[in-house]
This record gives C-alpha cells, structure tokens and sequence, in this order.
C-alpha cells in the first residue's frame, strides 16, 4: 500500500492560466473522490468517480473546472482560466468496498495559489 | 441548509488528560459519522467510524459517541500526548451516497507537555 500519491505538490500561476492535477490512488481501490479544501475550512466535496464513471459533480464544480479518470485507475482535475478564487488546497481521495462508508484514503494535496 | 460545527477554537490541554471534541449538526439525517485526524500540510487521516444505531465506539485511546437525538458526536482521546496535537474532523455521510462526506470545520487540538 504506497497510498494515495499527488502532484505536484505546490502550484503557482496567473490568473487566467490552465492548470492540472493528478492523482493515483491505491490501486485496488474502485472509488475516486476529489475534495477542495480553504484556509480553516474542512473539506469540501467536489466529485466522485466509480472507475472510470464520474457518476456526481458538486455544485462547486464550475464549468471551468473538469475531471477525467481514464480507464479507472488515476485520475486528474484541470482548472481553466484560473481565478484567484481559486486558490486552495485540492484533495484526492480513494475507496474501495461495496459499502458506502468506507474510509477514505486521502492523499497529500495540491496547494494552488493564483497570483 | 446542513450544517456541521465543531468547536471553533483551539482546545489546549495538559498532557495526560482526556481531550473531548464535539461535533454537532443540523438540517441533515446522516447514517454514520467519521472522525478524521490532519496535520498541517497533509491529507486526513481516517480513525473511526460510528454508524446511527450505534452509540459508542472504541479504539486504543480513542472513543465516539453518536446521540441521534441530539445531533451530536462527542469524541475523546484518553491519556493525551504532544503527539496527538493535530485538527481533527468530523464528517457525515448519508446511506447511498457512496461515501460522499460533508465535513466540519476541524477542532484544533494542542497537547502541552
């Protein structure tokens, strides 16, 4: 179990810039989420894969922001035309079970800072 | 709309103590509850889970409770140590929601030596 690995770790850019993350989860597992997390704030779900299938996207997720996880094993989030709003820290997290309340196996982050 | 609240301010306490966070919420009917440990810098790190018909659970020096009726979870670590300093999070999720957690806002927790 190597966990749940992301990258980068820290990212810098401009407003107005495209950006992507990646995220590879443990391997067996079948679940793939993604969390936004603020200064203070907890957590702050954002979308979930079932293997390959994005099955929900928050309300969050605005039309600038899209997730792919192809052949359901990693998975990356891409932010286009950046604005300083958001700036965070993104989370990705892995499952696995056919219960719903398996924990969840968070990675590091991605620290976004729009400048 | 739901809400989570945990105690907003820091909890200091001496070494050796019982440290109890509290996690109450509002507006929402979860079917279990999960506490979740972060260090700065890093991802949560899941340590228990309490479903709704369940009212404590226990592991090494750590306990939970879940009281339905009252919208609460209380979670304890006994015998604390510097090394339990860390935000802790409570997080709610719903029956069929494939684990989809709403999470509070962390309490931080500093162990004083």
């Amino acid at each position: 179990d190597t966990g749940v690995s992301q990258n980068p770790r820290h990212k810098i850019t401009k407003r107005g810039q495209n950006v992507t993350f990646r995220c590879d989860p443990i391997s067996e597992h079948n679940r793939l989420y993604w969390y936004r997390q603020t200064l203070g704030q907890g957590p702050e779900f954002l979308t979930y894969f079932q293997n390959e299938a994005q099955l929900e996207k928050s309300r969050l997720l605005s039309d600038r922001f899209s997730a792919e996880r192809p052949k359901g094993s990693f998975s990356t989030l891409e932010i286009q035309r950046t604005e300083q709003g958001d700036s965070a820290m993104y989370l990705c997290a892995s499952s696995f079970g056919r219960t719903d309340n398996s924990p969840l196996h968070f990675g590091n982050g991605t620290r976004l800072t729009v400048t | 709309s739901q809400k989570i609240e945990q105690n907003s301010e820091a909890l200091n306490i001496q070494e050796g103590k019982t440290a109890t966070l509290t996690c109450n919420y509002t507006n929402y009917s979860p079917a279990y509850l999960q506490w979740y440990r972060q260090d700065p810098g890093r991802g949560p790190v899941f340590l228990l889970l309490i479903r709704e018909n369940e009212k404590e659970k226990r592991k090494e020096r750590l306990k939970v409770t879940f009281d339905t009726t009252l919208k609460q979870s209380l979670f304890h670590i006994t015998a604390s140590q510097p090394a339990d300093s860390a935000t802790y999070l409570c997080a709610l999720g719903r029956a069929g929601g494939y684990n989809k957690l709403i999470f509070g806002a962390g309490t931080r927790l500093a162990v004083h030596p």
